[in-house]
Order: C-alpha cells, then sequence, then structure tokens
C-alpha cells in the first residue's frame, strides 16, 4: 500500500533552472495538493485539483505551474527556480472532505 | 484570510506526563479540522479528523475537542510515552473551498 508518493526527495538546482516535482497515489482520491513547508512559516498551499481536470491557485502560486495529469498523478513545475523557492515540497490527497488528508513524504529542493 | 495558531510552539514533558495542545482559528465556519503529526524530516500522518458537527473525537490514548464557537480545538496526549515525540499540527478545513488551512505545529518533546 504506497499511498502518495513523490519523487524526487532530493534535488539541488542552479537559479534559473527548470524542472518538475511528480507525485502519485494509488487510493483513487478525488483531490490532491501541493504545499511548501519552511521554517517559521508553517505549511502553505500553492495550487491544488479538487477532481481530475481542474486545478486552483492556493496561498503561494507565484512562480509554479500544476498539471493534474489523470486522477493519480499531480505534478509540480518550477519554471526558473529561484532561492526563495528552497523548501521542502509535500503532496497531498484526499477522497474527499469528510476523510483524512495523506501526505508523501516530502521532496527537499535546494536553489542555489 | 483564515488563520490557525497553535499553542505553545514547543514543549518537553517528562514521560507519563498528560499533553495539552491548543489550536485556535480565527473563522468559525469550519467544516471539520484535522490533528496531524510530524516526526523529523518526514510527512505528515493523519491522527484524529473531527466533523463540525461533534463535539470531541478519540484515538486510543488520543482526544480531541473542538468548541466551534470559540473557535479553538485541544488535543490531548495521555500518558506521554517519549515515542510521541513530534510536531502536531490542527488543519480547520472551511466551507466554500476544499482546502486545509495549517498551524505552525506544537514540537512536542517526552524525556524519558
Amino acid at each position: 500500500n504506497a499511498g502518495v508518493t513523490q519523487t524526487p526527495k532530493f534535488q539541488v538546482l542552479k537559479t534559473g533552472q527548470s524542472m518538475t516535482l511528480q507525485c502519485a497515489q494509488d487510493m483513487n482520491h478525488n483531490s490532491m495538493y501541493w504545499y511548501r513547508q519552511d521554517p517559521g512559516m508553517g505549511l502553505r498551499l500553492i495550487y491544488y485539483s479538487a477532481s481530475e481536470g481542474t486545478t486552483d491557485k492556493g496561498e503561494v502560486p507565484n512562480g509554479y505551474n500544476v498539471s493534474r495529469l489523470n486522477k493519480r498523478e499531480f505534478s509540480l513545475r518550477l519554471e526558473s527556480a529561484a532561492p526563495s523557492q528552497t523548501s521542502v515540497y509535500f503532496c497531498a490527497s484526499m477522497e474527499d472532505r469528510d476523510t483524512e488528508a495523506f501526505f508523501g513524504q516530502g521532496t527537499r529542493l535546494t536553489v542555489v | 484570510k483564515q488563520e490557525v495558531t497553535q499553542i505553545p510552539a514547543a514543549l518537553s514533558v517528562p514521560e507519563g506526563e498528560n499533553l495539552v495542545l491548543n489550536c485556535s482559528f480565527t473563522d468559525s465556519a469550519i467544516y471539520n479540522l484535522q490533528w496531524f503529526r510530524q516526526d523529523p524530516g518526514k510527512g505528515l500522518t493523519s491522527l484524529l479528523l473531527i466533523q463540525s458537527s461533534q463535539r470531541e473525537q478519540t484515538s486510543g490514548r488520543l482526544n480531541a475537542s473542538l468548541d466551534k464557537s470559540s473557535g479553538r480545538s485541544t488535543l490531548y496526549i495521555a500518558a506521554s510515552q517519549p515515542g510521541d515525540s513530534a510536531t502536531y499540527l490542527c488543519a480547520p478545513s472551511y466551507y466554500g473551498n476544499n482546502r486545509l488551512a495549517f498551524g505552525k505545529g506544537n514540537q512536542v518533546v517526552v524525556i524519558p
């Protein structure tokens, strides 16, 4: 039972490089989320997808794009990485609002 | 903006003591509230989910209460153990959207 799987687990990028963070869930959940976690800031929502084919901005969407490729997969893309995007990124999923959320193990991204 | 505050930010207790962790939220129109546990370097694990119609939810040594009118939730951990050392986060969700809003967490250390 894999749950929510994120790849990669660690990444170092140079300023201006691009990359895509991958997230997949095997629980047939409708909703998927991308958060970033920074010291002293808590978890902040970047983008979310309430269902396959829909995406919406969260609190801090600037500098990011997302794709809900299918019901299982929700990717986060950094087109031109900046040092301010150094963070730990978490993907999460929920069946619906009445059920618990499941989180991946996180991607530690450093932009130098 | 829907703000979530968790007090205390950090605490240390001797093994066997009961733990009381507080969460307050500014918008009382919550749909439900979840408590999560996060171990260092790991993702979040859901502990308890309280629906807005409920006053409390229990799982083993954990009990969470919810008072919507005062905008507060409390997580009680009975007879704490060193394995309870972690960061605990509360996350209400609200009517009108499908998101979770996170507090910054209560960092707990249980001393053997």
